[in-house]
């Protein structure tokens, strides 16, 4: 269902080092999965999407895992960099094309040390 | 490309006054756009989605008469809050996905930060 946090849960990692987050779904229907990276004030800006029907998808430094069988999904950054820190959020897709929406996961925040 | 404007980026009121925030794609059409509400270190909550040329579809919880959705063209939806008070206040960002076409992401403005006194 839809999700309302009372806090972030953070990651912290070496600048260099590698970083996964992780987001558990909610709807076995759901049909596409969105990463977003959202920096203070700002809205969600897109990292990566998936489609149900594949496991893996890679895109520059990123890579998105989806466990259907779990309702798991994950984000891999390759070397973080200090510039990666922002607060990150899965999203599910719910519906059918004109009439879906996104339910957004509670957020990891990434903090990069440097 | 996939570029969405909101205006204003923040609002300072008082109590009882009305605000309007434009939500523009600048570089695509839009069919539908969508409008969220977040609190302070929480995730987006989506209030309502906008169809261009009928009327918004509301999320359970939501005031569709304190919230008025306006989507006039393939281009522009505007979010009112009616006689805002203080619990109105948040950060609304808005949303737009390119076309009618499947699988394709929402594309997100930078927000508002609404205040109201």
């Amino acid at each position: 269902g839809e999700s309302v946090g009372l806090h972030l849960p953070t990651l912290s990692v070496q600048e260099g080092d590698n970083s996964i987050i992780n987001c558990a779904y909610s709807n076995s229907a759901s049909d596409y999965f969105i990463w977003y990276k959202q920096e203070s004030g700002k809205g969600p800006q897109f990292i990566i999407d998936i489609r149900s029907n594949m496991d893996k998808r890679q895109g520059q430094r990123v890579t998105v895992l989806l466990n259907k069988t779990v309702k798991h999904l994950s984000l891999q950054i390759a070397a973080t960099q200090p510039g990666d820190s922002a607060v990150y959020f899965c999203a599910e897709r719910w519906g059918m094309d004109s009439s879906y929406k996104l339910i957004f996961g509670s957020g990891t925040r990434l903090l990069v040390r440097p | 490309g996939a570029v969405v404007s909101q205006h204003p980026s923040r609002v300072i009121c008082k109590s009882g006054t009305s605000v309007k925030i434009e939500c523009r794609s600048l570089d695509f059409q839009a069919t539908t756009m969508f409008w969220y509400r977040q609190f302070p270190k929480q995730s987006l909550m989506l209030m309502a989605t906008s169809n261009e040329g009928s009327k918004a579809t509301y999320e359970q919880g939501v005031e569709k008469d304190k919230f008025l959705i306006n989507h006039a063209s393939l281009t522009l939806s505007t979010l009112t809050v009616t006689s805002a008070h203080p619990e109105d206040s948040s950060f609304y960002i808005c949303s737009a996905q390119i076309g009618d076409r499947s699988y394709q992401p929402q594309h997100f403005g930078d927000g508002t930060r609404l205040s109201i006194l």
